[in-house]
């Protein structure tokens, strides 16, 4: 069955510095997202990607974050200068979409990029 | 603001017990609800979808309902195994061009052999 991967799994940064988190979204989505969850709270949006560009913030999506899908396949979550809060597992998720469905909104999820910050 | 309470925050049952986890929501103007499982420190899988419109949708020993107006839905889980240990969310989808979603704390079930 098709799958959402992300890379690293796991990554140690130290505070201040940009870190990447990569993304390849099930090949034949059209709308792609990350959301974030700290440890012990609620998933949490970011951000939603479609057509190329930002569809969708939230108030945690500041000018420390940016998003890329530098070509067919990647989709990457940039963090210019890590905090501390911003330890966290970071999901990337992609759907179908394109239809009013269940099938088209049905949201298929990575297993997650574990961000720790130091 | 949309609010996503899940109810009870755990539950343990033995095997072969039926089971129902709750989902309420503040503001019933949602798009769709959508159940995921979560295992330990993996990924979200999504379970079912139930569109505004829909009041339950079914997969296998799954039911989950949804009562827009009152703002709740359930998921229902016949004869638990101990395989359907893990944490349950919810999440409700604000618009249909609104792709935030917001998450329930979740429901971590525990079945006992």
């Amino acid at each position: 069955e098709p799958e959402v991967t992300q890379t690293p799994s796991h990554q140690v940064t130290q505070m201040g510095q940009e870190v990447i988190l990569r993304c390849v979204p099930i090949s034949n989505h059209l709308y792609f997202y990350w959301y974030r969850q700290i440890l012990g709270q609620k998933v949490e949006f970011l951000v939603s990607f479609y057509n190329n560009e930002i569809s969708e913030k939230s108030e945690i999506f500041d000018d420390q974050f940016s998003v890329e899908r530098p070509d067919g396949s990647n989709f990457t979550l940039k963090i210019r200068s890590t905090k501390l809060e911003d330890s966290a597992m970071y999901f990337c998720a992609s759907t179908p979409g394109g239809a009013r469905t269940v099938s088209g909104n049905t949201i298929y999820f990575g297993e997650g990029s574990w961000l720790t910050v130091v | 603001k949309q609010e996503v309470t899940q109810i009870p925050a755990a539950l343990s049952v033995p095997e072969g017990e039926n089971l129902v986890l709750n989902c309420s929501f503040t503001d019933s103007a949602i798009y769709n609800l959508q159940w995921f499982r979560q295992d330990p420190g993996k990924g979200l899988t999504s379970l079912l979808l139930i569109q505004s419109s829909q009041r339950e949708q079914t997969s296998g020993r799954l039911n989950a309902s949804l009562d827009k107006s009152s703002g709740r839905s359930t998921l229902y889980i016949a004869a638990s195994q101990p395989g359907d240990s893990a944490t349950y969310l919810c999440a409700v989808q604000l618009g249909d061009d609104n792709n935030d979603m917001r998450f329930g704390a979740g429901t971590r079930l525990t079945v006992k052999p």
